[in-house]
């Protein structure tokens, strides 16, 4: 199974800030890459897919780059909505394997 | 609408066995596949299982392989996690998801609230 190494693990920020998750991949994966927001509780939700495309309804806030094995999702401008865990996820190879997680916090 | 809706988490002995169901509405159902994925207390997501459209191709994470087996019935809209010889580390919420083709690769656009398996003595 795929491995993927995502920093870091927690984060402090505060509104308005702009910050920075991002997220390795033992081999090439080109562009199949997907981040989620996870709040406890509830079922998670995607943001971007195939590494930059934001998905339908999600804020231009959030912004996803990379390719190969190198990876990153900005968030700018946090709201107080976006506290939260991140999880990067590799479609490259079945099952498709998450990061760690990153735990967003105030 | 899209609606996931998962079933059959309970509290287990380690050694014994447990049957989730996902069960799908809103959409073609037999035109996606389903993945299972599951997090444990205080841990991450983990992929653990993934069943094709028609059914015909299956794939598990290491740590799952010979223990849990996934279907589906197309006719009832539903897939099913067979779980066998269950551990302490299988303890996790079960979330069903149904897959959907970007450009480059497939990403999960609908989840299930999940299903909590505890496997205790």
């Amino acid at each position: 199974d795929m491995q993927m190494t995502q920093s870091p693990s927690s984060l402090s920020a505060s509104v308005g800030d702009t910050v920075t998750i991002t997220c390795r991949t033992t081999e090439s994966i080109s562009r199949y890459l997907n981040w989620y927001q996870h709040k406890p509780g509830t079922a998670p939700k995607i943001l971007i897919y195939d590494a930059s495309t934001l998905h339908t309804g999600v804020p231009p806030r959030f912004t996803g780059s990379g390719s190969g094995s190198d990876f990153t999702l900005t968030i700018s401008s946090l709201q107080p909505e976006d506290f939260a865990n991140y999880y990067c996820q590799q479609s490259y190879s079945s099952p498709y394997s998450f990061g760690q997680g990153t735990k967003l916090e105030i | 609408q899209v609606q996931l809706v998962e079933s059959g988490g309970g509290v287990v002995q380690p050694g014994k066995s447990l049957r989730l169901s996902c069960a799908a509405s809103g959409f073609g159902f037999g035109d996606y596949g389903i993945h299972w994925v599951r997090q444990a207390p205080g841990k991450g997501l983990e992929g653990v299982a993934f069943i094709s459209k028609d059914g015909n191709y299956e794939d598990y994470v290491d740590s799952v392989k010979g223990r849990f087996s996934i279907s589906r019935d197309n006719a009832k809209n539903t897939v099913y996690l067979q779980m066998n010889s269950l551990k302490v580390e299988d303890t996790a919420v079960y979330y069903c998801a149904k897959d959907q083709l970007g450009f480059f690769g497939y990403y999960f656009e609908y989840w299930g609230q999940g299903t909590l398996v505890t496997v205790s003595s």
